[in-house]
């Protein structure tokens, strides 16, 4: 099966630009997720898609950041304006419908990587 | 509130020699582990998971991981490194109903020849 897909793979803006980030998940898999890495850094969690519905996005900075999900298939991840900070590499997941109770296998992507100059 | 710490930010052993990854987690109900592998310029890649039932747990690659409940941990081990194996690795817990995965910082994994 096809892996998830994530473009650009780099993306380099000034601070205040904007920029967005775009994921195809896996064909059939209903949750979608948004995490970020910064260098050094284990993932964070930033938001959680079920098919089109927000399950969790208590941790995305929601003044800068911003995620749609329209047709509970691909999503798009935006950023206005971008600061320093928000250099790092956005990663994108995707799992089948939760049936296990939260023991899904995520399948990631190879991330979008950010630098904000 | 879940958490994951990685002892180690960074392990350097030689080809052929034992690998130990060590994971310690916090989870007031019981919880789902995982370890994941991610090479340069890659995505995380599973290499294993603990959900219930046998504690030890086999992965691919030859890796391996106990969960003791007694020491909230789940260290990951191989008994022979190879040059390949050198990646960052992330343990992560969930628990049932949690719907996500909450990561440790990583430890990268050098392998000297």
């Amino acid at each position: 099966e096809a892996g998830v897909a994530q473009s650009p793979r780099y993306k380099i803006i000034e601070k205040r630009q904007s920029v967005a980030f775009w994921c195809n998940p896996i064909s059939g898999h209903a949750t979608l997720y948004w995490y970020q890495q910064i260098l050094g850094q284990g993932p964070k969690l930033l938001i959680q898609f079920q098919n089109n519905g927000v399950v969790d996005d208590s941790q995305l900075p929601k003044d800068r950041f911003s995620a749609e999900r329209l047709k509970g298939v691909d999503s798009t991840l935006k950023i206005q304006p971008a600061k320093l900070e928000d250099s790092a590499v956005y990663l994108c997941a995707s799992s089948p419908r939760d049936r296990t109770g939260g023991a899904n296998v995520l399948t990631f992507g190879a991330g979008s990587r950010l630098t904000v100059l | 509130a879940q958490s994951v710490t990685q002892l180690g930010s960074h392990v350097s052993v030689s080809e052929g020699a034992l690998v130990l990854l060590r994971c310690n987690y916090s989870s007031s109900v019981p919880p789902y582990l995982f370890w994941y592998v991610q090479y340069p310029n890659q995505g995380l890649q599973l290499l294993l998971k603990y959900t219930t039932g046998a504690t030890l747990v086999k992965g691919i690659n030859g890796f391996e991981a106990e969960f003791k409940k007694s020491e909230t941990s789940f260290h990951l081990t191989k008994p022979s490194a190879h040059m390949s194996d050198a990646a960052e690795y992330f343990c992560a817990v969930s628990s049932w109903g949690a719907q996500k995965l909450v990561f440790g910082q990583g430890t990268r994994l050098t392998i000297n020849p």
